[in-house]
């Protein structure tokens, strides 16, 4: 299986500043026929149902503010909330999909400093 | 409007059986992946089983792989998760998702393996 690895574990950032968490995959996730990397990212607050956010490493789900941005490829990713809102603390998994038996990561709690 | 209902959880004793169900509508059901995935309580997610919509190939997590059973119906636009032999860590809430990249989830049902 593809084990996905996330940094940090969690993350204190103050309102308005950049908050950046790091998802790292065991084996590429990039699948060379049509250069698309099979990587999401989830939101999910407390007591809540995960968010979809991202997909295609980079693609932003409809209805997402544009201050979520995903990046990276093959290995290594990274999902950055460019100006930190309150609205913003929860945890964040990445996910592949690349695989046939997908995998998240284990997760990064973001809070405000 | 696409909605994920889930249904069938419950306290059940370890080496028991339960079946989850999840209705979903406002989508076409049966051309997407769908997926079981579940969380422990205060632990992260973990995908369980995915179902394919082209040809209902089936793949599991080794953790429940021989005791879970993904299923679905087209006809009635819903998917089936048969749990047999449940353990204590199974304990978790079961959420069903659609598509590779989940772009929808249901409420989640809570499944409690306990004496």
């Amino acid at each position: 299986d593809i084990v996905m690895t996330q940094s940090p574990d969690s993350l204190a950032v103050s309102l308005g500043e950049r908050a950046t968490i790091n998802c790292k995959s065991s084996q590429s996730v990039l699948y060379s026929s049509n250069n698309k990397n099979y990587l999401a990212w989830y939101q999910q607050k407390p007591g809540q149902s995960p968010k979809l956010l991202i997909y295609w490493a980079s693609t932003r789900e409809s209805g997402v503010p544009d201050r979520f941005s995903g990046s990276g490829s093959g290995t290594d990713f990274t999902l950055t909330i460019s100006s930190l809102q309150a609205a913003d603390v929860a945890v964040y998994y990445c996910q592949q999909y690349y695989s046939n038996s997908y995998t998240f990561g284990q997760g990064t709690k973001l809070e405000i400093k | 409007e696409v909605q994920l209902l889930e249904s069938g959880g419950g306290l059940v004793q370890p080496g028991g059986s339960l079946r989850l169900s999840c209705a979903a509508s406002g989508f076409t059901f049966s051309i997407y992946t769908m997926n079981w995935v579940r969380q422990a309580p205060g632990k992260g997610l973990e995908w369980v089983s995915g179902i394919k919509g082209s040809d209902s190939s089936t793949y599991y997590a080794d953790s429940v792989k021989g005791r879970f059973t993904i299923s679905r119906d087209n006809s009635r636009n819903t998917l089936y998760l048969q749990m047999n032999s449940l353990r204590a860590e199974d304990t978790a809430v079961y959420y069903c998702a659609k598509d590779r990249w989940m772009d929808y989830w249901g409420q989640g049902t809570l499944v409690t393996v306990s004496s």
